[in-house]
This record gives structure tokens, C-alpha cells and sequence, in this order.
């Protein structure tokens, strides 16, 4: 069985900072992860996806992940914020090959002028 | 192309009536899925479908839970007799099919129970 921590409830940036955001997970056999964003009144957007090719993984908007399985952490970084990246953010792990998706409590991102 | 769209986009009801929830997923994904999110917490599964068949159905929280499937395309949730605690948006996603390939999600259908 998988499942995933999202360290933070709550981050809160300057525009133009870096962001970081905090994920550890636990997979029975190797792991597929997965960040999304949901942006208010929106549907959840896949930002960036890991299936153990490179361990640092490019997604859009800037975003990108690296895949420590020493850690078993999945961290999501962006180096400058832009107030449109004020959104929810929701690390997801499924064992590879596995349909079920398990989604974290999600991280609510604040960008502050 | 267009993307899985949800119908309606907000539902109010009673205690004790019957919901249908609809997802119209991207056309050609033979893999369906549906989620439910309760308020500050993250997705939880609750049944996928490969075609018309749902090989997985451990999600649904109760037997007043049900969906099917009809025509490897439309797929109708339905809840029986809802309570409150059922109150949360229920997101559906498809695939290309079941397994790595990325599930794209709708908008979800906001459900209120009063």
C-alpha cells in the first residue's frame, strides 16, 4: 500500500521567491509520483510526473521535483514565485503500474506581493 | 481537444434524496475513475472503470454508493439516500488506460447535503 505526507498545510511566498514544497511518501514497490495543482474553482492540472527515468523531473510553469528514494521524499520547487502559482498543490504516489492514485492533504500556497 | 467534464457543477439536496453525478471523459480513454474530496483533505478513490466494467470498486464508501458505465464513455454516479457527511466535490478523471498513463481530471461536481 502507498501513501503520502505533505509536510506542509500551509506555505506562504513573496513573489519572486523561491517556493518549496514538502512531500515524503511510502510505496510498497517502486512508485510513480505526481504533483497537481488546483487552481480555485478548477480541476486539478498535472504539473510533473516520475516514473523512474531521471530522478529530477521538469514540469510546467517552472516547476520541477526531485526523486530521493533514499529519502523517500518527492519535493517540489520553483525558484521565483508568480502570484499565479497561489493555487493548492497535491503530491500523489501510485506502485507503478497501478491505477489508484493516493493523493496527500495538500499544500495551500499564498504568494504575497 | 476538450477535456473530462462533470455535470452538474454544483448540486444542492436534501437528506435522504438520490444524486446522480455525470463525467464525460476525453474521448478514446478507455479508463475512468472516480474520486471524492472532502473539505481540506486530499482525494480519495472510490471506483474505476476499465471499459464498461469496474474491476475496483473497494473505494465506495457504502452500498448506497453505485456507478456505471455505458458505451466506454459516460459514466453516472449515484447516491442513495444521502446524508450530510456525504457532502464534498466528487472528481472524476480518464486515462488512456488503466495503469501509468496520466489521469486527467474534470472540474468536479460540488455536492452540498442539507
Amino acid at each position: 500500500a502507498q501513501s503520502v505526507t505533505q509536510l506542509d498545510s500551509h506555505v506562504s511566498v513573496s513573489e519572486g521567491t523561491p517556493v518549496l514544497l514538502r512531500c515524503n511518501y511510502s510505496s510498497s514497490y517502486s512508485p510513480s509520483l505526481f504533483w497537481y495543482v488546483q487552481h480555485p474553482n478548477k480541476g486539478l492540472q498535472l504539473l510533473l510526473k516520475y516514473t523512474s527515468a531521471a530522478t529530477l523531473v521538469k514540469g510546467i510553469n517552472g516547476f520541477e521535483a526531485e526523486f530521493k528514494k533514499s529519502e523517500t521524499s518527492f519535493h517540489l520547487t520553483k525558484p521565483s514565485a508568480h502570484m499565479s502559482d497561489a493555487a493548492e498543490y497535491f503530491c500523489v504516489v501510485s506502485d507503478q503500474n497501478d491505477y489508484k492514485l493516493s493523493f496527500g492533504a495538500g499544500t495551500t500556497v499564498t504568494v504575497r506581493a | 481537444g476538450a477535456g473530462v467534464s462533470q455535470s452538474p457543477s454544483n448540486k444542492v439536496t436534501e437528506k435522504g434524496k438520490d444524486v446522480e453525478l455525470r463525467c464525460d471523459p476525453i474521448s478514446g480513454h478507455t479508463a475512468l475513475y472516480w474520486y471524492r474530496q472532502r473539505l481540506g483533505q486530499g482525494l480519495e478513490f472510490l471506483i474505476y472503470f476499465q471499459g464498461n466494467s469496474a474491476p475496483d470498486k473497494s473505494g465506495l464508501p457504502s452500498d448506497r454508493f453505485s456507478a456505471e458505465r455505458t458505451g466506454e464513455s459516460v459514466s453516472t454516479l449515484t447516491i442513495q439516500r444521502t446524508q450530510q457527511e456525504d457532502s464534498a466535490v466528487y472528481l472524476c478523471a480518464s486515462s488512456l488506460y488503466a495503469g501509468t498513463d496520466t489521469q486527467y481530471f474534470g472540474p468536479g461536481t460540488r455536492l452540498t447535503v442539507l
